[in-house]
């Protein structure tokens, strides 16, 4: 089936350091959502993707769509404590099923 | 106020006992999910519904079940079959669509502890 292959796993910053976490599918997927757990908390939406190429911004994060469709990748610039977290991304192929990736995890060192 | 809660938020059952897990919806959404959450495992999909009285099996439906005898509710009972049930458990619901997925709206999710 579908597979959506998050890295890096983990990621350490210091406060202030941009971080990126990417999302990489082997088919081309119809569109791409991201979102963000907060430790002891539930996932909540952060963005949909649907267009080849596409680059969304919420403030400090970039949100960008490959434009093949099968890659994508989450940019938050200059860190803050509250961005501590677990960020996902799931994508499909067609389905109304989406994959999630494994997430990576955030940890920001003030 | 619309969302989704589950209940309880945390659950401990001895080993060899079903125990049922709650969700509710109030949003309208015909599709509902049950995801179970590992550490360093993601979002694995247990089992989906789009519409009453129908559902699909997920990634990971061994040891469990589900009902949708009603729009707003989809609950989930974990057997004594299941042979690792401590995690996790996160219901969601979101617009029914026909190849393309929606935004998921996620309950506050359940922790099962099975001694």
């Amino acid at each position: 089936g579908q597979q959506v292959m998050q890295i890096p796993q983990y990621q350490h910053v210091q406060e202030g350091e941009d971080f990126t976490t990417y999302c990489n599918s082997s088919t081309t997927l119809s569109n791409i959502q991201w979102y963000k757990q907060r430790p002891g908390g539930h996932p909540v939406f952060l963005i949909q993707l649907v267009k080849s190429g596409e680059v969304k911004k919420q403030k400090r994060l970039t949100f960008q769509f490959g434009e093949a469709k099968k890659n994508s990748s989450l940019h938050i610039t200059a860190t803050q404590t509250t961005d501590v977290g677990t960020y996902f991304c799931a994508g499909g192929g067609g389905s109304y099923i989406p994959t999630f990736g494994r997430g990576t995890s955030l940890i920001v060192h003030p | 106020d619309g969302g989704i809660t589950q209940s309880p938020k945390y659950l401990f059952r001895k080993e060899g006992q079903n125990v049922t897990l709650s969700c509710e919806q109030n949003l309208n959404h015909d599709a509902m999910y049950w995801y179970r959450q590992d550490p360093g495992q993601g979002l694995r999909l247990i089992y989906y519904s789009q519409i009453v009285n129908d559902f699909q099996k997920g990634d990971i439906a061994e040891g469990y079940s589900v009902s949708r005898e009603k729009k707003e509710s989809f609950p989930l009972t974990v057997t004594s079959a299941q042979k690792n049930p401590t995690a996790f458990y996160l219901c969601a619901s979101s617009i029914e669509g026909s190849g393309f997925f929606y935004e998921q709206y996620f309950g506050p999710g359940t922790r099962l502890t099975v001694t």
